[in-house]
């Protein structure tokens, strides 16, 4: 079983937004912003597409954000596309520089 | 720009071992840990391990401690992930990914192993 509990699975359709949660159970979620967020396409590596909580690559859309509160970190897609189809895993740096993911949530553009 | 390119797909028979490499380039490839995570089909992402590869330290996650071997060969920029002992539950893509602050920011392709009799 996860440290971190994600739904498995969200839908929308194109134009609409959704969000994923990402929650734990660690004492490190609520201390520390070392939540990223990964995306992954079907038959392909993930993709970092938020780091630290809220914070985007270069390259990655702003209708992709991030926020945290308390033990519950979210990942927002507004402006559904096509193209977003894919499974998302949230993720955590642990104090004991670990990682533990989350289950994955598969969106499903409509 | 940086890359990781891992090796290919390995089909093992059950209590074989396999050896996964990962060659980087594009940046200083002993300025940043490497991380290996796996992903069983149609599961989730898996943390293994990680190797400091200046020092060629290694931790691994409990599950895997005894069955798991991370090295380093700096003169080519290269990281392996030995797994040994394989069962058919070690059936899975093995990732790379490079660690930046508290995340990973670049990952390699993924090397597919199947462990079947």
């Amino acid at each position: 079983q996860s440290a971190l509990t994600q739904p498995p699975s969200v839908s929308g359709s194109p134009g609409q937004s959704v969000t994923i949660s990402c929650t734990g159970t660690s004492s490190d979620f609520g201390s520390y912003d070392r939540v990223s967020w990964y995306q992954q396409p079907p038959g392909t590596a993930p993709k970092l597409i938020i780091f630290e909580v809220s914070n985007r690559p270069s390259g990655v859309p702003d209708r992709f954000s991030g926020s945290k509160s308390g033990n519950t970190a979210s990942l927002t897609i507004s402006g559904l596309q096509s193209e977003d189809e894919a499974d998302y895993y949230c993720s955590l740096y642990t104090s004991t520089s670990t990682w533990v993911f989350g289950g994955g949530t598969k969106l499903t553009v409509l | 720009q940086v890359q990781l390119v891992q090796s290919g797909a390995e089909v093992k028979k059950p209590g074989a071992s396999v050896k996964v490499s990962c060659k980087a380039s594009g940046y200083i490839f002993t300025g940043y840990y490497m991380h290996w995570v796996r992903q069983a089909p149609g599961q989730g992402l898996e943390w293994m391990g990680r190797i400091n590869p200046n020092t060629g330290g290694t931790n691994s996650a409990q599950k895997f401690q005894g069955r798991v071997t991370m090295t380093r060969d700096t003169s080519i920029s290269t990281i392996y992930m030995e797994l040994s002992s394989l069962r058919s539950d070690d059936t899975a893509m093995y990732y790379c990914a490079r660690k930046l602050d508290f995340y990973l920011d670049y990952w390699g392709q993924g090397t597919l192993v199947t462990v079947s009799s």
